[in-house]
């Protein structure tokens, strides 16, 4: 069964701190996403990768930043975390396929609340 | 650049009564389409997705979209809504990432569409 994983289900930090979010698949994907979730806006795209090593910047990179050491993971840093930081941020995965069409394959969601 | 317009924010509908979700999009070429649903605390899970072919898709959880082409539309519906079907809808349409990426495509999602059920 598919199966992505984000490390936490709920994450509250102080303003100014570095926040790690990790994001995990085990469907061996080439594509790995990070969005961010508000009411009214629907999924916004932060960040993705489509390789080991590999970054694009989405619709709203800015304060957030990615790493993608091996395959399976892909983590999430918000370096100085802000209120406006505060949302649901849904991992997501894909494979390389024009037969998917992009068809992703998402995680839990983690709620992180910057205070 | 493609884009998703879900016009309907909240769409209240009681138990048994049939259902249809808007979707529009814009795309200059053949798009691929995508319903997923979000349950309350959750991840979205696919319900359906359309790429070529038949114009009237099924999906899971006895739901179907159809593609009008000349509406740019793929509405999704269910002739008979349950209680457990309350949850939000985003429809999203994918269009190709890029080279380097050997064909994969980035769905752009609308803003969402809350379905709320009365028993």
């Amino acid at each position: 069964d598919v199966k992505v994983t984000q490390s936490s289900r709920y994450l509250v930090k102080r303003t100014g701190e570095k926040v790690f979010l990790e994001c995990v698949q085990d469907m061996d994907h080439e594509n790995m996403f990070w969005y961010r979730q508000d009411p009214g806006l629907g999924l916004r795209l932060i960040y993705f990768s489509y390789d080991v090593k590999m970054k694009e910047k989405g619709d709203i990179p800015e304060g957030y930043s990615v790493s993608r050491e091996k395959k399976e993971r892909f983590s999430l840093i918000l370096e100085s975390a802000s209120t406006n930081q505060t949302s649901m941020y849904l991992c997501a995965s894909s494979q390389v396929s024009g037969t998917s069409g992009g068809e992703r394959f998402f995680g839990p969601g983690t709620r992180l609340t910057v205070l | 650049a493609q884009s998703v317009t879900q016009p309907d924010i909240h769409i209240t509908v009681s138990e048994g009564a049939s259902l249809e979700l808007r979707c529009n999009y814009s795309y200059g070429a053949t798009p691929y389409l995508f319903w997923y649903v979000q349950s309350p605390g959750q991840g979205l899970q696919l319900l359906l997705k359309y790429f070529s072919g038949d114009t009237l898709v099924q999906g899971i959880k006895g739901f179907e979209a159809e593609f009008k082409r000349s509406q740019s539309s793929f509405n999704l519906r269910k002739p008979s809504v349950h209680w457990s079907d309350a949850a939000e809808y985003f429809c999203a349409v994918g269009a190709p990432l890029m080279e380097a990426s050997g064909g994969s495509y980035i769905p752009t999602f609308g803003r969402g569409t809350s379905l709320i059920v009365h028993p």
